[in-house]
């Protein structure tokens, strides 16, 4: 076990809807990173979080944003949800910038 | 033309096999290179983390790195049934602060008893 959680699990949501996906990361890890992975693909680097400010951003439209809280909790949100939003949506958390990433089971957000 | 590219299979070996798992990329500027295993419906699990060319050595896993070639190998000796799953190569920029992690495809390996 890699000591991040993420909630829920499974998630199904319609097109122009907004969702909130959580996780939970080790004591001590104040690096939180998020990635989508769509069916067939690797992940794809959505943004991270480091001591609750946002510290790096891939390819991904604004209506993708995040929060990290103190108590090493963060989450995503997705704004005005699109059909190609469907995918695996993975946290993975680190001790520090640059130390080595471990993932949560993810969240699989299907959008109809 | 993707960054990162790796067959995406899928593999089929019997078991105690030698498995070869390929990337090869296009950015001189990955530093850092890591292989995860991701069994289905999980996240990935990192398995090896290297930096300089050359291999290294995990217990059934050894980790190859040629970056003259930009080339990157896992080899999975005495293959198990339990090592059927979905293998990622993933690289990092070496900036400090640049987390992003580049990820291949990802290969599906099934080990058949």
């Amino acid at each position: 076990e890699t000591g991040v959680t993420q909630s829920p699990t499974h998630l199904i949501k319609t097109r122009g809807q907004q969702v909130t996906l959580r996780c939970s990361s080790q004591s001590g890890h104040n690096t939180v990173s998020w990635y989508q992975q769509a069916l067939g693909q690797g992940p794809q680097f959505i943004f991270q979080y480091y001591r609750e400010e946002e510290n790096g951003r891939g390819n991904f439209p604004p209506r993708f944003s995040g929060l990290q809280f103190p108590n090493y909790s963060s989450e995503l949100n997705v704004n005005a949800l699109e059909l190609d939003d469907s995918a695996l949506y993975l946290c993975a958390s680190s001790m520090a910038v640059g130390e080595k990433l471990f993932f949560g089971s993810g969240t699989q957000l299907s959008v109809l | 033309q993707k960054e990162v590219e790796q067959d995406p299979g899928p593999l089929s070996v019997p078991e105690g096999a030698i498995v070869s798992l390929n990337c090869t990329y296009s950015n001189s500027a990955f530093q850092y290179f890591m292989w995860y295993r991701q069994y289905s419906r999980k996240g990935p699990e990192l398995l090896m983390y290297t930096y300089s060319s050359g291999n290294k050595e995990d217990g059934r896993f050894t980790a190859q790195v040629d970056k003259s070639s930009k080339y990157i190998s896992l080899f999975i000796r005495d293959s198990q049934p339990s090592d059927s799953a979905t293998y990622l190569c993933a690289m990092k920029l070496g900036n400090f602060g640049n987390e992003k992690l580049t990820f291949g495809t990802g290969t599906r390996l099934t080990i058949i008893p």
